[in-house]
């Protein structure tokens, strides 16, 4: 079983639409979480963060966490022609001296169609 | 903030010789910095975690005589290929725990690695 799993896709949204990319792990005891885009050949861009239960927004990002259910979402919103790259959904290790080790996921490809 | 910096952004060389590649947190200081290889269509590989002052952790499978890190200040972590072989290449990217929130990770731009 993977560490952390995401739909390879392609996702493919039209523009405006809301994009819902979804990502699940397997270690109990993670404790942050991550979502990076990335751009064909480039490197890896922080977009957010989440530690706690819930949601956190930030423009038009919408991290979701639950970790009973080992799952952490990122819904993007008014999707722009721009979004479209590869979300990486990454996950901290929850074993003591880990040394916040980040565990990437494969990624989900977006394009955001006009 | 948190700006990270790789050198070189690409490099050719022939099968055999030995690369360098530096990784500079640009305005904080970096105790923590991470090397990742990345090949067509996969995701980031964690190879090594590097501790200003200290040797590297390598991960398992990872040969350490042949990817030699140094991170010998709070700014800089070199990553040397040595006798780079045409299957050293890849996509190499450095990143750099910050230093307000050390659960994150910053990025640099990356060093892609061609071995002829």
């Amino acid at each position: 079983q993977k560490e952390v799993e995401q739909n390879s896709g392609p996702l493919s949204v039209p523009e405006g639409a809301i994009a819902s990319l979804n990502c699940t792990y397997s270690d109990r005891g993670s404790q942050s979480f991550f979502w990076y885009r990335q751009y064909s050949g480039k490197s890896p861009e922080l977009i957010m963060s989440i530690y706690s239960n819930g949601d956190k927004e930030d423009g038009r990002f919408t991290a979701q966490l639950n970790k009973a259910s080992q799952y952490v979402s990122l819904l993007i919103r008014d999707s722009q022609p721009s979004d479209s790259a590869t979300y990486l959904c990454a996950v901290t290790s929850g074993l003591t001296g880990g040394g916040n080790k980040l565990t990437f996921g494969t990624g989900t490809q977006l394009k955001v169609e006009l | 903030g948190a700006v990270v910096s790789q050198h070189p952004s690409w490099v050719i060389c022939k099968s055999g010789t030995s690369v360098k590649i530096e990784c500079r947190s640009l305005d904080f200081q970096a105790t923590t910095m991470f090397w990742y290889r990345q090949f067509p269509k996969q995701s980031l590989m964690l190879m090594a975690t590097s501790n200003e002052g200290s040797k590297a952790t390598y991960e398992q499978g990872v040969e350490k005589d042949k990817f030699l890190i140094n991170h010998a200040s709070l700014t800089l972590s070199t990553l040397t290929v040595t006798s780079a072989h045409p299957e050293d290449s890849s996509f190499y990217i450095c990143s750099a725990r910050g230093d307000r929130d050390f659960n994150e990770q910053f990025f640099g731009p990356g060093t892609r690695l061609t071995v002829l």
